[in-house]
């Protein structure tokens, strides 16, 4: 089975443009979360979302938003963007209820403000 | 407040030796636990995880983790360590729904031969 995919893979973008991040979750996965990893540090939870609703969001900005889709994939938004959102944006799964709450991650997109 | 403390930021073993590495938590329900892998460039794979029962968990790749309650931690352990296992360790604490997981600031392992 395919993992979580994302795309892009890099993003390079100037300050104060916005950019648009994709999640696919792996099939059968109903609820998608986004951290943000800044260079050397630990991952940070941005939003979750469950059947196409907001079930989390973490201490960022309004400047970030996401939204989830009928077949579950998944975009984060990210509008007048600063040098400090230069990071590894990570998307992650998770099965159905009962499946426990492990989480599967993708393998990011790199993005860089200039 | 959640929070999860690695206390080493950069760990040296040499090839064959055994490692622990260090996780404390804080986390005001029932803890789930969990320690993830990442290499340079990469997502995070995950280790192991303890929701319940045995507080020794075995994981992939030969890790396990001992659960203290007492302690609030959650240490990774590996008997033997090969040259493949450099990478990032990072331990994460969550709900048991809910996919708000805190992190640590990550532990950087290097093997040396």
């Amino acid at each position: 089975d395919a993992g979580v995919t994302q795309s892009p893979t890099h993003l390079i973008k100037t300050r104060g443009q916005h950019v648009t991040l994709r999640c696919s979750p792996i099939s059968g996965h109903k609820s998608v979360s986004w951290y943000q990893q800044v260079l050397g540090q630990g991952p940070q939870f941005i939003f979750q979302y469950y059947e196409k609703e907001e079930r989390g969001r973490g201490n960022f900005p309004d400047r970030f938003s996401a939204r989830q889709f009928p077949n579950y994939s998944s975009e984060l938004n990210v509008n007048a963007l600063l040098l400090g959102d230069s990071a590894l944006y990570l998307c992650a799964s998770s099965p159905p209820r009962g499946g426990g709450n492990e989480q599967f991650f993708g393998p990011g997109t790199r993005l860089t403000v200039l | 407040a959640q929070s999860v403390t690695q206390p080493d930021i950069h760990i040296t073993v040499s090839e064959g030796a055994s490692l622990e590495l260090r996780c404390n938590y804080s986390y005001g329900a029932t803890p789930y636990l969990f320690w993830y892998v990442q290499s340079p460039g990469q997502g995070l794979q995950l280790l192991l995880k303890y929701f319940s029962g045995d507080t020794l968990v075995q994981g992939i790749k030969g890790f396990e983790a001992e659960f203290k309650r007492s302690q609030s931690s959650f240490n990774l352990r590996k008997p033997s360590v090969h040259w493949s296992d450099a990478a990032e360790y990072f331990c994460a604490v969550g709900p048991e729904y809910g996919n708000k997981l805190v992190f640590g600031a990550g532990t950087i392992l290097r093997v040396k031969s």
